[in-house]
């Protein structure tokens, strides 16, 4: 069985500051994929970034990072900059990577605030 | 491409009607799913189909039923609704064979059961 924990249920950062989510898991899989959604108040979810677990680097997507750190599994989504836009719920997610899987498990989400 | 597309966006029903939420994809993805969102508990997993003629169940199946037909389409069935099914329904698709690791989810069903 797979777990998310997302521990953060709601931050306030001020605008332009970098914000980081937490996120750890817990599972058995030998090699899996970690996620990132976003969900703004208009409802629909929106991916943001993806690590696998064998990759030997950190993901990055434009202003998004993911610090992921496999002893200690987890899965922090890292914002630079964050703008007025970034404010909505942000979900980690994770799969068991072999064939034909995609079932995710999702964490709680965090709800992120920027302040102007 | 319109993506993933998900009829009605709202809907409300009286305890024990049946109802049948529409999830159509265009981007020929062999694999579709189905999700529910409640406050304070994320997404979770309710069926998913592999390909057509071939569905399975996830995390909270029980009420619900599903079918694929066609690649395009997967339908989420309630049989009897119930109060606890008001929720957020999304639907989901991906081509696992296809090398890309987004899942690409439709704009929600929100389902309110009195």
């Amino acid at each position: 069985a797979q777990k998310i924990t997302q521990t953060q249920p709601g931050m306030f950062v001020q605008e332009k500051e970098a914000v980081t989510l937490d996120c750890t898991y817990d599972t058995s899989d030998p090699s899996y994929g970690l996620f990132w959604y976003k969900q703004p108040s208009s409802g629909e979810m929106i991916f943001l970034i993806y690590q696998g677990s064998y990759d030997q680097q950190n993901a990055t997507e434009g202003r998004y990072s993911l610090n992921f750190q496999k002893a200690r599994k987890s899965a922090n989504l890292v914002i630079s900059a964050s703008q007025l836009g970034d404010s909505a719920m942000y979900f980690c997610a994770m799969r068991a990577i072999n064939f034909g899987n995609e079932k995710l498990t999702f964490g709680t989400g965090t709800r992120l605030t920027i302040i102007p | 491409n319109a993506g993933v597309t998900q009829t009605p966006k709202f809907q409300v029903l009286k305890t024990g009607q049946s109802m049948t939420l529409q999830c159509a994809q265009d981007m020929n993805h062999e694999y579709m799913s189905w999700y529910r969102q409640d406050p304070g508990m994320g997404l979770r997993l309710i069926h998913y189909s592999v390909g057509a003629g071939i569905t399975d169940q996830g995390e909270v199946p029980n009420g619900y039923n599903v079918s694929r037909s066609t690649t395009e389409d997967f339908p989420l069935r309630l049989l009897s609704a119930a109060p606890s099914q008001t929720s957020v329904y999304f639907c989901a698709s991906s081509n696992p064979a296809g090398g890309l690791n987004e899942q690409f989810f439709g704009p929600g069903t929100r389902l309110t059961v009195l």
